[in-house]
């Protein structure tokens, strides 16, 4: 069971928009900021979004995210078929002495 | 460009031990904080253990608490995670992962290839 709840699929086609939602508490994402991290078949995960909203260099503008109070989401738009992967969203969690924690994830599928 | 690079991982027994090794280059090490996530192959990402720059930050996710110890050596830019009474449960890859600033608190950003762990008799 984790932390962070995220939805287990989402989808789209080509050109949409999709958004992937993440739900936590006041000790983790009602306290601190979310991050996103996409992850491709068979690689290692690589951070799209830091700080809830900020995009490292190279991930294009057309990935965004927001946060309000405890949730938080990650969108997509101008769906591309590389865009399918899994993705997590993550936060520092206060409990339990301090740790990270990690949505389970969300596999996007590009139809 | 940041390269991490796992190694040490394996074939553990239970209750045996492993070492896991991280060399970085590419970034000034002693400015920033590490991390061990681990991934169970199809399942999902989970936080192992986290280290501060200067070493004086060190957290554990409750799964391996009193069983596993992170540390770090700034002069060799390198990272380490000392797993000791292994379990099943401890199998996964183990991935290696810089901190985007020197404190556990913010986000790890660039993330090794991974060694593999596993524990069986």
């Amino acid at each position: 069971q984790s932390v962070l709840t995220q939805p287990p699929s989402a989808s789209g086609t080509p050109g949409q928009r999709v958004t992937i939602s993440c739900s936590g508490s006041s000790s983790n994402i009602g306290g601190y900021t979310v991050n996103w991290y996409q992850q491709l078949p068979g690689t290692a995960p690589k951070l799209l979004i830091y700080s809830d909203t900020q995009r490292p260099s190279g991930v294009p503008d057309r990935i965004s995210g927001s946060k309000s109070g405890t949730s938080a989401s990650l969108a997509i738009s101008g769906l591309q078929s590389e865009d399918e992967a899994d993705y997590y969203c993550a936060a520092w969690d206060d409990s339990l002495n301090g740790r990270w924690v990690f949505g389970a994830g969300t596999k996007l599928t590009v139809l | 460009e940041v390269q991490l690079v796992e190694s040490g991982g394996g074939l553990g027994q239970p209750g045996r031990s492993l070492r896991l090794s991280c060399a970085a280059s590419g970034f000034r090490f002693d400015d920033y904080a590490m991390h061990w996530v681990r991934q169970v192959p199809g399942r999902g990402l989970e936080w192992v253990s986290g280290i501060s720059w200067s070493s004086g930050s060190i957290a554990y996710a409750e799964s391996v608490k009193g069983r596993f110890t992170i540390s770090r050596d700034n002069a060799k830019n390198s990272l380490y995670l000392q797993m000791n009474s292994l379990r099943g449960e401890d199998t996964a890859l183990y991935y290696c992962a810089k901190g985007h600033e020197g404190h556990i608190k913010v986000a790890p950003d660039y993330w090794g290839q991974g060694t593999p762990v596993s524990v069986s008799s």
